[in-house]
């Protein structure tokens, strides 16, 4: 597609619910980003791809959240036993990868409310 | 560990001033920086962006420095119009081992008509 697409765009489950986030990056784009934006805050760093494989976790809160991404493009990013304080948007973005300039290309993001 | 702060983190200017956003990082050691523009309720969307070597990017109204040895970075926007309102964001990519961007926090701007 044109751009990145995540779904779905508003998610609302309970305490303790499994969920999971898609992200369909940018045909082409090797490096792909999961973040984490709590209202009136910067995002926040979770995980980052290259191409299959998970380059850096050191974002991911704790052993609840897992990402894949098993073809080296669509990314699905689960969260186990979900908690109120997931409550946020998530954002995925998808970059040319190494040796490109680097640009991050953000999808619309998906909503999280846990009740 | 790369901290970024942006001041000041609201903003409000009347229509056709000229401002200018501010980004602060710790570690020079910067790969590039990346402005951004976050809409009410949207992701973000790619303003400028600058690599380490470069010390200033322009697009149209935009503006944005470089200046690793102070850690600073400046988004200049002239003659501001009610539409760039929005939240402005910044994010440092370190150059090695890992490829993660560090965000600010943001500055919310909103132009007067």
């Amino acid at each position: 597609g044109a751009g990145v697409s995540q779904t779905p765009s508003n998610k609302v489950t309970e305490k303790g619910k499994y969920v999971e986030l898609r992200c369909d990056p940018i045909s082409g784009h090797t490096a792909l980003y999961w973040y984490r934006q709590s209202l009136g805050q910067g995002p926040e760093f979770l995980i980052y791809f290259q191409g299959t494989g998970a380059a850096d976790d050191s974002g991911l809160p704790n052993d609840r959240f897992f990402a894949v991404r098993p073809e080296g493009s669509v990314s699905t990013l689960k969260i186990q036993r979900t908690e109120r304080g997931d409550s946020a948007v998530y954002l995925c973005a998808s970059s040319p990868g190494q040796g490109n300039t680097g640009e991050l290309f953000f999808g619309e993001g998906s909503r999280l409310t846990v009740l | 560990k790369q901290e970024v702060t942006q001041i000041p983190a609201a903003l409000s200017v009347p229509e056709g001033e000229n401002l200018v956003l501010n980004c602060s990082f710790t570690d020079s050691a910067i790969y590039n920086l990346q402005w951004f523009r976050q809409d009410p309720g949207k992701g973000l969307t790619s303003l400028l962006l600058i690599q380490s070597s470069q010390r200033e990017q322009t697009s149209g109204r935009l503006n944005a420095s470089l200046d690793k040895s102070s850690g600073r970075s400046t988004l200049y926007i002239a003659a501001s119009q009610p539409g760039d309102s929005a939240t402005y964001l910044c994010a440092s990519r370190q150059p090695s081992g890992t490829y993660k961007y560090i965000f600010g926090t943001g500055t919310r701007l909103k132009v007067l008509a």
